[in-house]
């Protein structure tokens, strides 16, 4: 069955420090896995998937199938950083699969 | 583009009563879901919609119902409302097929529901 993992509801950093927001995934073929955000009194919306290989403001995630992770790394948090972030797994390899949502992890950016 | 559109924003029920949350997109998207998202439990897919007149079920279906009768339309609607159905609903879209676009899901802006 297809599953994600957010182990951390809430993760609370200085500006200016590195941030980690961990994401572990279970899915029996070639998932495809995002990184959705939800700014405070805004709507969800993408920030990356794994499959672009990009940095979005500052943010990169890389997946590892052998560890079935897709954690979201910035090297510097800043204090617009602060929302909540969920990772979202899809079956990448059958057009149609239904987007799969952790619980969420909220991140306070604090100065 | 208005790009996904949900009414209304707030809503406010008694148990036992019947609404339909509406949600529709001008992006002739494929694929539709509706969400909800309850603190600590984060989104959970209720029903989603492959096409027009497609549709199946989710990981929290009871008590919904959904059909898709247009492309740009997915309407969620509860049958006989309940205080476990107070939330947040979030209806969503995206192209299917392959592509890095596709698979992107567009949000709206949310249902604010309070069954009493």
């Amino acid at each position: 069955a297809q599953r994600v993992t957010q182990p951390e509801k809430l993760l609370s950093v200085f500006k200016g420090a590195p941030v980690e927001l961990k994401c572990n995934y279970s899915y029996s073929g070639s998932p495809e896995l995002f990184w959705y955000v939800q700014y405070s009194r805004q709507r969800l919306q993408l920030l990356l998937r794994h499959i672009s290989r990009e940095s979005i403001k500052g943010f990169t995630a890389d997946l590892n199938k052998g560890e079935t992770s897709f954690h979201l790394k910035k090297p510097f948090a800043q204090e617009e950083d602060s929302a909540m972030y969920y990772c979202a797994l899809s079956g990448g390899d059958q057009a149609g699969t239904a987007l799969i949502f952790g619980k969420g992890t909220t991140l306070s950016v604090s100065s | 583009n208005a790009g996904v559109t949900q009414t209304p924003k707030f809503q406010v029920l008694k148990t036992g009563q019947s609404m339909t949350l509406q949600c529709a997109q001008d992006m002739n998207h494929e694929y539709m879901s509706w969400y909800r998202q309850d603190p600590g439990m984060g989104l959970r897919l209720i029903h989603y919609s492959v096409g027009a007149g497609i549709t199946d079920q989710g990981e929290v279906p009871n008590g919904y119902n959904v059909s898709r009768s247009t492309t740009e339309d997915f309407p969620l609607r509860l049958l006989s409302a309940a205080p476990s159905q107070t939330s947040v609903y979030f209806c969503a879209s995206s192209y299917l097929g392959g592509g890095p676009s596709t698979d992107t899901q567009y949000f709206g802006p949310g249902t604010r529901l309070t069954v009493l």
